[in-house]
């Protein structure tokens, strides 16, 4: 397995304002992505990031919005820039862990209310 | 388009009983299956993975898997009211990809 951090957990924000969201992970990974969830719903999938390249979007989600780093191995961010109050949502870093057989492990989350 | 389907119940069950809850998925070259936990206001935990056809027990949870019918279950024996949650059932294709598809999840009720 693999133990993720995520900071912050939980959130406020102002309308306009951008966040950017921690993700520490205990042991090396190739590949980190990052999620969101809305209130009721399944979790959906915005971006993998692989350490030394440009983090991979899914459709509906572009990097001015929510930019990403993956400086390192073990460490990536998320920023949600100019957030609405559609943006509140809970925001998943998660990584497979080596050895795993492709599982999936996830943070904490981050709980994001925009205001 | 890979899809994975759940039905969102909830689905109620009293305490003791056996929770059954199912999965299927569209992409016939999945290889990877995975259930996962979600308490309300938590993320996501893994419960049990799954690789080959047949059963896999882990404790009061079995996972069940039938490529050729495409789906993948799992029961929960001795349902306890912790056991409320919703179970999210994860699909990936394997072969080098890490990206898994997930269904929306089933809501789990456990009643004393």
């Amino acid at each position: 397995s693999a133990v993720i951090s995520q900071k912050p957990s939980r959130d406020i924000c102002q309308r306009g304002t951008s966040l950017t969201i921690q993700c520490q992970v205990d042991s090396q990974v190739t590949m980190m992505f990052w999620y969101r969830q809305q209130p009721g719903q399944s979790l959906t999938l915005i971006a993998t990031a692989n350490q030394g390249s440009e983090a991979t979007y899914e459709s509906g989600f572009v990097i001015d919005k929510f930019p990403i780093s993956r400086p390192n191995l073990t460490f990536s961010t998320l920023t949600v820039s100019n957030m609405s109050p559609e943006d509140s949502s809970i925001y998943l870093c998660s990584v497979e862990a080596p050895n795993s057989g492709n599982t999936i492990y996830f943070g904490e989350g981050s709980w994001l209310t925009v205001v | 388009q890979k899809e994975v389907e759940q039905n969102s119940g909830p689905l109620s069950v009293p305490e003791g009983a056996i929770a059954s809850l199912n999965c299927t998925y569209s992409d016939r070259g999945s290889q990877s299956f995975f259930w996962y936990r979600q308490y309300s206001g938590k993320s996501p935990e893994l419960i049990m993975s799954i690789y080959s056809n047949g059963d896999k027990e882990d404790g009061r949870f079995t996972a069940q898997l039938n490529k050729a019918s495409q789906y993948v279950s799992l029961l929960i024996r001795d349902s306890q009211p912790s056991d409320s949650a919703t179970y999210l059932c994860a699909v990936n294709q394997g072969g080098g990809s890490y990206i898994p598809t997930f269904g929306r999840g089933t809501s789990l009720i456990v009643h004393p």
